[in-house]
Protein backbone atom coordinates (compact mmCIF):
# COMPACT_ATOMS: atom_id res chain seq x y z
CA UNK A 1 0.00 0.00 0.00
CA UNK A 2 1.43 3.33 -1.11
CA UNK A 3 0.98 6.64 0.84
CA UNK A 4 -0.54 10.14 -0.19
CA UNK A 5 2.29 10.82 -3.65
CA UNK A 6 2.54 14.05 -4.38
CA UNK A 7 4.93 15.87 -7.62
CA UNK A 8 7.10 18.03 -8.26
CA UNK A 9 8.49 18.00 -4.97
CA UNK A 10 9.94 21.54 -5.32
CA UNK A 11 9.17 24.04 -7.81
CA UNK A 12 10.82 27.21 -8.41
CA UNK A 13 9.26 29.53 -10.77
CA UNK A 14 9.20 33.30 -11.73
CA UNK A 15 6.56 35.38 -10.59
CA UNK A 16 3.93 35.53 -12.98
CA UNK A 17 3.99 31.94 -13.89
CA UNK A 18 1.80 29.23 -13.33
CA UNK A 19 2.11 26.11 -11.70
CA UNK A 20 0.54 22.62 -11.59
CA UNK A 21 0.96 20.04 -8.08
CA UNK A 22 -0.17 16.85 -8.60
CA UNK A 23 -1.76 14.84 -5.66
CA UNK A 24 -2.55 11.04 -5.83
CA UNK A 25 -4.09 10.04 -2.48
CA UNK A 26 -3.84 6.29 -1.26
CA UNK A 27 -6.15 4.06 -3.12
CA UNK A 28 -9.56 3.25 -1.57
CA UNK A 29 -9.75 7.20 -0.12
CA UNK A 30 -12.55 9.16 -1.22
CA UNK A 31 -11.58 12.06 0.30
CA UNK A 32 -8.84 14.25 -0.50
CA UNK A 33 -7.87 17.69 0.80
CA UNK A 34 -5.54 20.85 0.26
CA UNK A 35 -2.93 22.94 2.80
CA UNK A 36 -1.23 25.40 2.42
CA UNK A 37 1.65 25.76 5.29
CA UNK A 38 4.30 28.51 5.55
CA UNK A 39 7.55 28.77 7.94
CA UNK A 40 6.41 28.41 11.09
CA UNK A 41 2.75 28.22 11.35
CA UNK A 42 0.77 25.13 11.19
CA UNK A 43 -1.12 23.58 7.75
CA UNK A 44 -3.97 25.84 6.39
CA UNK A 45 -6.94 24.50 5.09
CA UNK A 46 -7.56 25.26 1.48
CA UNK A 47 -10.33 22.94 0.14
CA UNK A 48 -11.78 19.23 -0.02
CA UNK A 49 -13.29 16.67 -2.37
CA UNK A 50 -15.47 13.73 -1.74
CA UNK A 51 -14.76 11.53 -4.57
CA UNK A 52 -14.90 14.52 -7.49
CA UNK A 53 -16.90 17.03 -5.73
CA UNK A 54 -15.02 19.54 -4.52
CA UNK A 55 -17.15 20.37 -1.44
CA UNK A 56 -15.83 23.31 0.23
CA UNK A 57 -12.87 26.37 -0.31
CA UNK A 58 -11.60 28.18 2.19
CA UNK A 59 -10.97 31.79 1.41
CA UNK A 60 -7.63 31.35 1.35
CA UNK A 61 -7.80 30.07 -1.87
CA UNK A 62 -8.00 33.19 -4.14
CA UNK A 63 -9.68 33.48 -7.68
CA UNK A 64 -5.85 32.42 -9.01
CA UNK A 65 -5.97 28.94 -7.64
CA UNK A 66 -8.34 26.40 -8.96
CA UNK A 67 -7.85 22.57 -7.68
CA UNK A 68 -10.33 19.46 -9.82
CA UNK A 69 -10.36 15.96 -9.00
CA UNK A 70 -11.94 15.08 -12.45
CA UNK A 71 -12.39 11.36 -11.80
CA UNK A 72 -12.53 11.42 -8.02
CA UNK A 73 -8.68 9.83 -7.76
CA UNK A 74 -6.08 12.22 -8.32
CA UNK A 75 -6.16 15.73 -7.68
CA UNK A 76 -4.33 18.75 -9.55
CA UNK A 77 -4.02 22.09 -7.63
CA UNK A 78 -2.87 25.11 -9.87
CA UNK A 79 -1.68 28.45 -9.28
CA UNK A 80 -1.99 31.16 -12.34
CA UNK A 81 -0.16 34.15 -12.05
CA UNK A 82 1.97 33.04 -9.15
CA UNK A 83 3.05 35.52 -6.43
CA UNK A 84 5.72 35.89 -3.95
CA UNK A 85 3.33 35.62 -0.93
CA UNK A 86 2.34 31.81 -2.72
CA UNK A 87 5.58 30.21 -1.69
CA UNK A 88 4.95 28.22 0.43
CA UNK A 89 4.23 24.24 0.92
CA UNK A 90 1.48 22.71 -0.30
CA UNK A 91 0.50 19.66 1.33
CA UNK A 92 -1.88 17.19 0.01
CA UNK A 93 -4.02 14.69 2.43
CA UNK A 94 -6.88 11.55 1.88
CA UNK A 95 -9.05 9.95 4.18
CA UNK A 96 -11.68 7.43 3.67
CA UNK A 97 -14.91 8.50 4.83
CA UNK A 98 -16.55 6.36 7.63
CA UNK A 99 -18.10 7.03 11.01
CA UNK A 100 -15.48 6.63 13.94
CA UNK A 101 -16.12 4.30 16.65
CA UNK A 102 -14.67 3.43 20.04
CA UNK A 103 -10.19 2.54 18.83
CA UNK A 104 -10.92 4.53 15.19
CA UNK A 105 -8.44 6.31 14.44
CA UNK A 106 -11.10 8.89 13.61
CA UNK A 107 -11.33 9.99 9.89
CA UNK A 108 -7.37 10.12 10.42
CA UNK A 109 -6.20 12.23 7.26
CA UNK A 110 -2.62 11.00 5.70
CA UNK A 111 -0.37 13.61 4.36
CA UNK A 112 2.07 13.19 1.51
CA UNK A 113 5.22 14.73 1.62
CA UNK A 114 3.88 17.84 0.45
CA UNK A 115 5.15 20.53 -2.69
CA UNK A 116 7.38 22.86 -1.82
CA UNK A 117 6.76 26.31 -3.98
CA UNK A 118 9.07 29.02 -4.37
CA UNK A 119 8.20 32.19 -6.23
CA UNK A 120 11.01 34.31 -7.35
CA UNK B 1 -15.23 28.05 15.06
CA UNK B 2 -12.21 25.71 16.21
CA UNK B 3 -9.58 27.08 17.68
CA UNK B 4 -6.23 24.92 18.57
CA UNK B 5 -3.76 26.64 20.46
CA UNK B 6 0.19 25.59 21.01
CA UNK B 7 1.92 27.79 23.49
CA UNK B 8 5.19 26.34 23.19
CA UNK B 9 7.22 27.47 19.91
CA UNK B 10 10.19 25.33 21.03
CA UNK B 11 11.11 22.78 23.15
CA UNK B 12 14.42 20.57 24.46
CA UNK B 13 15.02 17.65 25.79
CA UNK B 14 17.48 15.19 27.24
CA UNK B 15 17.76 11.84 25.43
CA UNK B 16 16.19 9.06 27.73
CA UNK B 17 14.00 11.35 28.89
CA UNK B 18 10.04 11.95 28.84
CA UNK B 19 8.81 15.48 27.58
CA UNK B 20 5.28 16.80 27.26
CA UNK B 21 4.17 19.11 24.71
CA UNK B 22 1.28 21.16 25.46
CA UNK B 23 -2.17 21.74 23.79
CA UNK B 24 -5.51 23.62 24.01
CA UNK B 25 -8.37 23.72 21.72
CA UNK B 26 -11.27 25.71 21.54
CA UNK B 27 -14.80 24.24 19.88
CA UNK B 28 -18.69 24.12 20.77
CA UNK B 29 -19.18 20.49 19.00
CA UNK B 30 -20.24 18.00 21.67
CA UNK B 31 -18.10 15.49 19.31
CA UNK B 32 -14.46 15.97 17.65
CA UNK B 33 -11.14 14.07 17.65
CA UNK B 34 -7.94 15.22 18.25
CA UNK B 35 -4.31 14.47 16.54
CA UNK B 36 -0.56 14.94 17.04
CA UNK B 37 1.20 14.91 13.30
CA UNK B 38 5.09 15.13 13.61
CA UNK B 39 7.13 16.98 10.82
CA UNK B 40 10.83 16.10 10.44
CA UNK B 41 12.49 18.77 8.14
CA UNK B 42 11.55 17.11 5.18
CA UNK B 43 8.00 18.05 5.42
CA UNK B 44 5.99 15.06 5.67
CA UNK B 45 3.32 15.19 7.91
CA UNK B 46 3.57 11.73 10.08
CA UNK B 47 0.06 10.70 12.08
CA UNK B 48 1.17 9.83 15.56
CA UNK B 49 -1.81 9.40 18.20
CA UNK B 50 -6.00 10.35 18.03
CA UNK B 51 -7.80 11.04 21.03
CA UNK B 52 -11.80 10.85 20.63
CA UNK B 53 -14.37 13.11 22.55
CA UNK B 54 -15.87 10.30 24.07
CA UNK B 55 -12.66 7.97 24.16
CA UNK B 56 -12.81 7.62 28.18
CA UNK B 57 -9.20 6.55 28.56
CA UNK B 58 -6.20 8.51 27.08
CA UNK B 59 -5.13 7.56 24.19
CA UNK B 60 -1.32 5.34 23.67
CA UNK B 61 0.37 4.41 21.03
CA UNK B 62 3.77 2.93 21.86
CA UNK B 63 6.02 5.89 23.79
CA UNK B 64 3.48 8.43 22.72
CA UNK B 65 0.63 8.97 24.73
CA UNK B 66 -2.07 11.51 24.70
CA UNK B 67 -3.03 13.47 28.48
CA UNK B 68 -6.50 14.06 27.78
CA UNK B 69 -8.69 16.31 30.12
CA UNK B 70 -11.94 17.01 28.77
CA UNK B 71 -12.56 19.82 31.18
CA UNK B 72 -9.88 21.91 30.64
CA UNK B 73 -9.95 20.97 26.89
CA UNK B 74 -6.34 20.51 26.95
CA UNK B 75 -5.07 17.21 24.66
CA UNK B 76 -0.87 17.22 25.79
CA UNK B 77 1.36 15.20 23.81
CA UNK B 78 3.62 12.75 26.32
CA UNK B 79 7.00 11.57 24.82
CA UNK B 80 8.49 8.72 26.90
CA UNK B 81 12.42 7.52 26.39
CA UNK B 82 12.85 10.43 24.13
CA UNK B 83 15.19 9.45 20.77
CA UNK B 84 17.48 11.72 18.86
CA UNK B 85 14.64 10.97 16.26
CA UNK B 86 11.98 12.39 17.85
CA UNK B 87 13.60 16.11 17.05
CA UNK B 88 11.06 17.45 14.73
CA UNK B 89 7.91 19.54 14.45
CA UNK B 90 4.54 18.60 16.53
CA UNK B 91 1.45 19.99 15.39
CA UNK B 92 -1.90 19.45 17.38
CA UNK B 93 -4.81 19.32 15.50
CA UNK B 94 -8.83 18.82 15.91
CA UNK B 95 -11.21 17.28 13.30
CA UNK B 96 -13.91 20.04 12.42
CA UNK B 97 -16.99 19.28 10.27
CA UNK B 98 -16.39 17.63 6.79
CA UNK B 99 -13.45 15.75 8.90
CA UNK B 100 -11.51 19.26 7.37
CA UNK B 101 -8.46 19.57 10.48
CA UNK B 102 -7.23 22.83 12.03
CA UNK B 103 -3.80 23.10 13.26
CA UNK B 104 -1.76 24.59 15.94
CA UNK B 105 1.33 26.65 15.35
CA UNK B 106 3.73 23.65 16.50
CA UNK B 107 6.27 23.24 19.00
CA UNK B 108 10.00 22.18 17.70
CA UNK B 109 11.00 19.65 19.78
CA UNK B 110 14.93 19.23 20.18
CA UNK B 111 16.42 16.14 21.77
CA UNK B 112 19.45 16.81 22.86
CA UNK B 113 22.22 13.78 23.32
Amino acid sequence: DTGVSQNPRHKITKRGQNVTFRCDPISEHNRLYWYRQTLGQGPEFLTYFQNEAQLEKSRLLSDRFSAERPKGSFSTLEIQRTEQGDSAMYLCASSLAAEGRRGHSGNTIYFGEGSWLTVV
Amino acid sequence: AQKITQTQPGMFVQEKEAVTLDCTYDTSDQSYGLFWYKQPSSGEMIFLIYQGSYDEQNATEGRYSLNFQKARKSANLVISASQLGDSAMYFCAMRGNFNKFYFGSGTKLNVKP
